[in-house]
């Protein structure tokens, strides 16, 4: 049963900490996705990668948010260091870059991180 | 800027009800529109159109595009409480692997 796997799936840390969230795609993907979603906010896009190249991270706050693909069956998104603000749900999406399949998105379970 | 909204936000209705989610998008260079179902956890993919008026069927669940009038249905018949979640429509652009999602639809089945 190929699925996104993220660890941990929920983070209690204090302000000032570093968190360091991990996802595993679906084995054969090649594109990979960082979101954070809130009750306000709905699901933002964070940063996403091809092939474990950075495309966009537009969407992320740059001082301390940081996102990688050290290799193909893992990417990491890193906060740090962490704020109240950062509470939310971060969800890890990966997807096959082909003409049939180009859009779909799989998501794993999420982390829910927060931040006292 | 892409945008893509979904109406209504928050829907109620009695099991056995039909309902149609709503969803109209302004994007720059369309490819497909995507409808997931999010229950407490992850979004969970149900349809991807490309073409218009070409309808696609999962049970009780169907949807259809309109790429002239730029907007999406979702419809679900003979509706049950395991159909209540958050409906997201998102839509995927040429060129780019991301998705532009709506705000969502919270649909409520009431016993």
């Amino acid at each position: 049963d190929a699925r996104v796997t993220q660890t941990p799936r929920h983070k209690v840390t204090e302000m000032g900490q570093e968190v360091t969230m991990r996802c595993q795609p679906i084995l054969g993907h090649n594109t990979v996705f960082w979101y954070r979603q809130t009750m306000m906010q709905g699901l933002e896009l964070l940063a996403y990668f091809r092939n474990r190249a950075p495309l966009d991270d537009s969407g992320m706050p740059k001082d301390r948010f940081s996102a990688e693909m050290p290799d193909a069956t893992l990417a990491t998104l890193k906060i740090q260091p962490s704020e109240p603000r950062d509470s939310a749900v971060y969800f890890c999406a990966s997807g096959l870059s082909s003409p049939r399949q180009g859009s779909i998105q799989y998501f794993g379970a999420g982390t829910r991180l927060s931040v006292l | 800027e892409d945008k893509v909204v979904q109406s209504p936000l928050s829907l109620v209705v009695h099991e056995g009800d039909t309902v149609t989610l709503n969803c109209s998008y302004e994007v720059t260079n369309f490819r497909s529109l995507l409808w997931y179902k999010q229950e407490k956890k992850a979004p969970t993919f149900l349809f991807m159109l490309t073409s218009s008026g070409i309808e696609k069927k999962s049970g009780r669940l169907s949807s259809i595009l309109d790429k002239k009038e730029l907007f999406s249905i979702l419809n679900i018949t003979a509706t049950q409480t395991g159909d209540s979640a958050v409906y997201l429509c998102a839509v995927g652009v040429q060129g780019a692997q991301k998705l532009v999602f709506g705000q969502g639809t919270r649909l409520t089945i009431n016993p």
